[in-house]
């Protein structure tokens, strides 16, 4: 299995421009979430998905953020617009029915907004 | 607010000696606990977990020990290998699913 894919890599925006992260999770895995991680705050919940359905976004900072999960195999993580404070690593993670704790992370998304 | 802290942002041990990493909790209703490991430039892999109805729990080289009455649990890596220098994250988790994290205490072995 490949594991969680995550695209791209690295996004460098400037201000004000939509960015747009993608995941793959691994096949047969119900359980989605995205985490960022910065050194003030270190690794935080934004939001996760069961069976496609989003279950808590209480971590998602603010209207600027939003997910989908428009299938069991991809979903996005959107930021418009986008600002400095922005800046971080962002990693999606998935988990097998009934095991949503053993969080299976991909290599993150590293996001600099100039 | 942190409900999970790892008071130790650095650790650095000899090859062959013990590593012990720490982690306090606030929360009483955690009723999980895992430990994560992250090398740079990856996302952070799972290493090993505990529920609350334990107080040990081992596989292989790791061991994690939980104290509920002093909500602390700690991370014993024996014998500690160059390999094993990375970031370790403790979680914690109270609603199936949502793991809150620690910030993280980057362990060195040292050859």
């Amino acid at each position: 299995d490949a594991g969680v894919i995550q695209s791209p890599r690295h996004e460098v925006t400037e201000m004000g421009q939509e960015v747009t992260l993608r995941c793959k999770p691994i096949s047969g895995h119900d359980y989605l979430f995205w985490y960022r991680q910065t050194m003030m705050r270190g690794l935080e919940l934004l939001i996760y998905f069961n069976n496609n359905v989003p279950i808590d976004d209480s971590g998602m900072p603010e209207d600027r953020f939003s997910a989908k999960m428009p299938n069991a195999s991809f979903s996005t993580l959107k930021i418009q617009p986008s600002e400095p404070r922005d800046s971080a690593v962002y990693f999606c993670a998935s988990s097998l029915p009934g095991y949503s704790y053993e969080q299976y992370f991909g290599p993150g998304t590293r996001l600099t907004v100039t | 607010d942190q409900q999970v802290k790892q008071n130790s942002p650095s650790l650095s041990v000899q090859e062959g000696r013990i590593s012990i990493l720490n982690c306090d909790y606030t929360n009483s209703m955690f009723d999980y606990f895992l430990w994560y490991k992250k090398y740079p430039a990856e996302g952070p892999t799972f290493l090993i977990s505990i529920s609350s109805i334990k107080d040990k729990n081992e596989d292989g080289r790791f061991t994690v020990f939980l104290n509920k009455s002093a909500k602390h649990l700690s991370l014993h890596i024996v014998p500690s290998q160059p390999g094993d220098s990375a970031v370790y994250f403790c979680a914690a988790s109270a609603w199936g699913g949502k793991l809150i994290f620690g910030q993280g205490t980057e362990l060195s072995v040292k050859p």
